[in-house]
């Protein structure tokens, strides 16, 4: 069963500052890669898509990269803002297109 | 477009009592899903459907039902509540399975006491 793991579990930030989530995965034989963004009491919102055969998608201040082999991937944002301050989840899908989630990063960026 | 809509956004029930959490979209996807948010848990998946007349289990099926009679709706049907599934409750829909992105529904959250 794919177990999925995110680190730190929470995060604070001063604006402006850049930072880096992380996520791991056991099961390198994943078809894709998708993080979201959740705030609080609502849904989850898709940031970026990474399929198995690339490496690295970008979305403005967001940049996502994925290492299969090491089951690793990580989620880059630029120039924080408080705008960021969310839970970040990561979530690998599998041959049926069915995600296994980590438990989120949850991250404040301070003014 | 109004993407994928979750109906009731809250629901309390006692145990015992039935009741379906509607689920649609409008994006013509032939993959959804229903997933429930724990605290410390992360999301897990309970049911998922590839297409009309099509469905399988997930990692937590049990106490739930499901049926897709046609690509738009996915509702999950409590068959008897219990108040270990008091939960938040979310639907996602994408294209066909694999290599899509997964768009998910504003949730429902379920108390059962």
């Amino acid at each position: 069963k794919q177990e999925v793991t995110q680190i730190p579990a929470a995060l604070s930030v001063p604006e402006g500052e850049n930072l880096v989530l992380n996520c791991s995965f056991t099961d390198s034989a994943i078809y894709n890669l998708q993080w979201f963004r959740q705030d609080p009491g609502k849904g989850l919102t898709s940031l970026l898509l990474i399929q198995s055969s690339q490496r690295e998608q970008t979305s403005g201040r967001l940049n996502a990269s994925l290492d299969k082999s090491s089951g690793r991937s990580t989620l880059y944002i630029a120039a924080s803002q408080p705008g960021d301050s969310a839970t970040y989840l990561c979530a690998a899908a599998d041959g049926a297109n069915n995600l296994f989630f980590g438990t989120g990063t949850r991250l404040t960026v301070i003014p | 477009n109004a993407g994928v809509t979750q109906t009731p956004k809250f629901q309390v029930l006692k145990t015992g009592q039935s009741m379906t959490l509607q689920c649609a979209q409008d994006m013509n996807h032939e993959y959804m899903s229903w997933y429930r948010q724990d605290p410390g848990m992360g999301l897990r998946l309970i049911h998922y459907s590839v297409g009309a007349g099509i469905t399988d289990q997930g990692e937590v099926p049990n106490g739930y039902n499901v049926s897709r009679s046609t690509t738009e709706d996915f509702p999950l049907r409590l068959l008897s509540a219990a108040p270990s599934q008091t939960s938040v409750y979310f639907c996602a829909s994408s294209r066909t399975t694999g290599r899509h992105e997964q768009f998910f529904g504003p949730g429902t959250r379920l108390t059962v006491l």
